[in-house]
């Protein structure tokens, strides 16, 4: 079964620039799936960034949209977030997950994720 | 503010059912199908119930999904104390654009 797993940085400073990686494995990440990135705030709940295809096409939350690129490497089987002008509020552990979807999003869930990577925005 | 609305907590004594409800609207739950994930603290969410109602492989029959209009549920039967834990249901919203969850509801087993 697939296994993702997060890397980068876990400390940056205010207006820096957040990058993480999700390198994926036992699967392929041109396998027809979408990948997404899921952040969660100390105490607080699970927050939806965007998502991307292999083909490169995105789709970003709007509350993040801004500030968020998402990129992928078919060859490296892996995809990478951007985030740019990170505050304090950016403090979170943020999460890579694969989609399974159908119908545009009238089926459309996580069921693979990766253990999460704290990122400090200080 | 979470565009689902869940419990902040429930909870109920071993053996028992609780039920969590999410509240949302017609360009979520309505539309689409909704999803429930389990997080214990610390760790990654798992999926627990996908497509209203669908369990994954592996997970337990005690859990049960249900929706109705604008609303859905998750029902914990035969409560255990393993299942003390945040829970978070899920849809795409076409309004949005996005994906969105709920604020989470944690389960108390008493």
């Amino acid at each position: 079964q697939p296994q993702l797993q997060e890397s980068g940085p876990g400390l940056l400073k205010p207006s820096g620039t957040l990058s993480l990686t999700c390198i994926v494995s036992y699967v392929s990440i041109s396998s027809g799936n979408w990948w997404s990135w899921v952040r969660q705030a100390p105490g607080k709940g699970l927050e939806w960034i965007g998502e991307i295809y292999h083909s490169g096409i995105t789709n970003y939350s709007p509350s993040l949209k801004s500030r968020v690129t998402m990129s992928i490497d078919t060859s490296k089987n892996e995809f990478s977030l951007r985030l740019d002008s990170v505050t304090a509020a950016d403090t979170a552990v943020y999460y890579c997950a694969r989609v399974t979807a159908s119908g545009g999003g009238w089926m459309y869930y996580f069921d693979y994720w990766g253990q999460g990577a704290l990122v400090t925005v200080s | 503010q979470s565009v689902l609305t869940q419990p902040p907590s429930v909870s109920g004594t071993p053996g028992h059912m609780v039920t969590i409800s999410c509240s949302g609207s017609s360009s979520n739950i309505v539309s689409n199908t909704v999803n429930w994930y389990q997080q214990v603290p610390g760790t990654a969410p798992r999926l627990l119930i996908y497509h209203n109602d669908q369990r994954p492989s592996g997970v337990p029959d005690r859990f049960s999904g249900s929706k109705s209009g604008t609303s859905a549920s998750l029902a914990i039967g035969a409560l255990q104390s393993e299942d003390e834990t945040d829970y978070y249901c899920a849809a795409w919203d076409n309004g949005l654009n996005a994906y969105v969850f709920g604020g989470g509801t944690k389960v108390t087993v008493l």
